[in-house]
């Protein structure tokens, strides 16, 4: 499967724990991309790099959530406290740089916050 | 700051109507592109098209055409005798500037189309 690979599939924690998400992207692609997704809303972004460049981050985004691409290949999304609100379904995406918003979405982690 | 409406939550036809996804934007910025995306009952959202703001010719690929008008910022899906594998949650989607420089994509809500056999 040469797709973009989520893992976990599906994780359920407390309320106050950290999580992380790992996501393995196409590999000839340099652009990595997290978005958030809840029921009914389109997905939003949160933060992008090219390569191990971390590009741009959103405002929405909190102290408490770091993503890294350590080597420009995988990339990982910590959580950190974790709160019910970040109930939500985490979207990775990669693309080639030359063809900017053609994303290649994985499956998604989906996250429950209890 | 940019925006995305699909006013159209949720539309129902029966297989073979032709059905259109309606997506109004709005933006600042003279360069920006358009996008939009399917999502399946599977969940991976998968590219159907982009275009630039600099090009309004209208696009059609097999069933699927777009209308792209900016005079009334919209850019419009039609789907020419839909099949029963077309039901789905449709995203328009909005990036501005450079796309190479900026893929930031601000997507709307989404229309969720059921085809029914």
């Amino acid at each position: 499967d040469t797709g973009v690979s989520q893992n976990p599939r599906h994780k359920i924690t407390k309320r106050g724990q950290n999580v992380t998400f790992r996501c393995d992207p196409i590999s000839e692609h340099n652009r990595l991309y997290w978005y958030r997704q809840t029921l009914g809303q389109g997905p939003e972004f949160l933060t992008y790099f090219q390569n191990e460049a971390q590009l741009e981050k959103s405002r929405l985004l909190s102290d408490r959530f770091s993503a890294e691409r350590p080597k420009g290949s995988f990339s990982t999304l910590e959580i950190q406290r974790t709160e019910q609100g970040d109930s939500a379904m985490y979207l990775c995406a990669s693309s080639l740089w030359t063809r900017g918003g053609e994303l290649f979405f994985g499956e998604g982690s989906r996250l429950t916050v209890l | 700051a940019q925006k995305v409406t699909q006013a159209q939550t949720e539309i129902s036809v029966v297989e073979k109507e032709d059905v259109t996804l309606d997506c109004v934007y709005e933006t600042r910025d003279t360069t920006y592109y358009l996008f939009w995306y399917k999502q399946p009952p599977s969940g991976e959202l998968v590219f159907l098209i982009r275009r630039n703001s600099f090009d309004e010719q209208n696009e059609i690929s097999g069933r699927y055409s777009w209308n792209f008008q900016k005079s009334t910022s919209s850019f419009n899906f039609t789907i020419t005798a839909s099949q029963v594998v077309d039901s789905a949650v449709y995203f328009c989607a909005l990036s501005e500037g450079d796309t190479g420089a900026n893929s930031k994509l601000t997507f709307g809500k989404g229309i969720t189309l059921s085809v029914r056999p």
